[in-house]
């Protein structure tokens, strides 16, 4: 089946350090890819996606890139704010089906 | 535009007591409609997801059920809580091979 494995938290930055998180997919065919965030207490809110190989999907100075040859996803900014401190999810869906399925979520902090 | 309502937003609920959760999509028709759930500093659990009127997949074997009377009405349900239902519950929805919309969540706390 579709699993989506992405690294561990917490991760724990000082501002305006670089942030990247890893994320790996296992699925067949060409899934649609995305990053979410979720701030506490709150739900999920996209924060970019990607539906093809080598498309870069980009929002608020996040980037990710979707690289079929190493089935990755990995989430990177160049600048982190103390405003970014949230879990991330990456996720996956599949062409051909519906189940959405998420990575574990990896939990950024981001020190002033 | 689309939009998503969840409630309620929190609930403490006793032991035994039943449950039941409803979400709302507005804005669009034949959606895909999921239930998640959220244990504390935990991932996202697929419980449930529904592809049309009465079509409901389980993900997870449990005391918790789901129903779908209508195209973009998806309800949680369960006879008698555990302790172990405690979590944060989320509902989305998608369109087919899109991104997920998500309400804002129900915090159960059962005690």
């Amino acid at each position: 089946g579709n699993s989506v494995t992405q690294m561990e938290g917490p991760v724990t930055l000082s501002e305006e350090a670089f942030l990247t998180i890893n994320c790996t997919y296992t699925a067949t065919g060409y899934p649609s890819l995305f990053w979410y965030v979720q701030y506490p207490g709150e739900g999920l809110q996209l924060l970019l996606k990607a539906t093809k190989a080598d498309d870069k999907g980009s929002n608020k100075g996040f980037e990710a890139t979707y690289r079929k040859e190493t089935t990755s996803f990995h989430l990177e900014k160049g600048s982190v704010q103390v405003s970014d401190s949230a879990v991330y999810f990456c996720a996956l869906i599949k062409a051909a089906g519906n189940k959405l399925t998420f990575g574990g979520g990896t939990r950024v902090l981001v020190k002033p | 535009s689309q939009t998503i309502h969840q409630w309620p937003a929190t609930l403490v609920q006793p032991v035994g007591s039943p449950l039941s959760l409803e979400c709302t999509v507005e804005g669009t028709s034949n959606p895909n409609l999921y239930w998640y759930r959220q244990a504390a500093g935990r991932g996202l659990q697929l419980l449930f997801y529904s592809v049309g009127i009465g079509q409901i997949s389980s993900e997870v074997p449990q005391n918790l059920s789901a129903s779908r009377p209508q195209d973009r009405q998806f309800i949680l349900s369960s006879k008698k809580l555990l302790l172990s239902d405690s979590g944060f519950y989320l509902c989305a929805w998608t369109l087919w091979r899109s991104e997920a919309f998500f309400g804002q969540g129900t915090r159960l706390t059962v005690v």
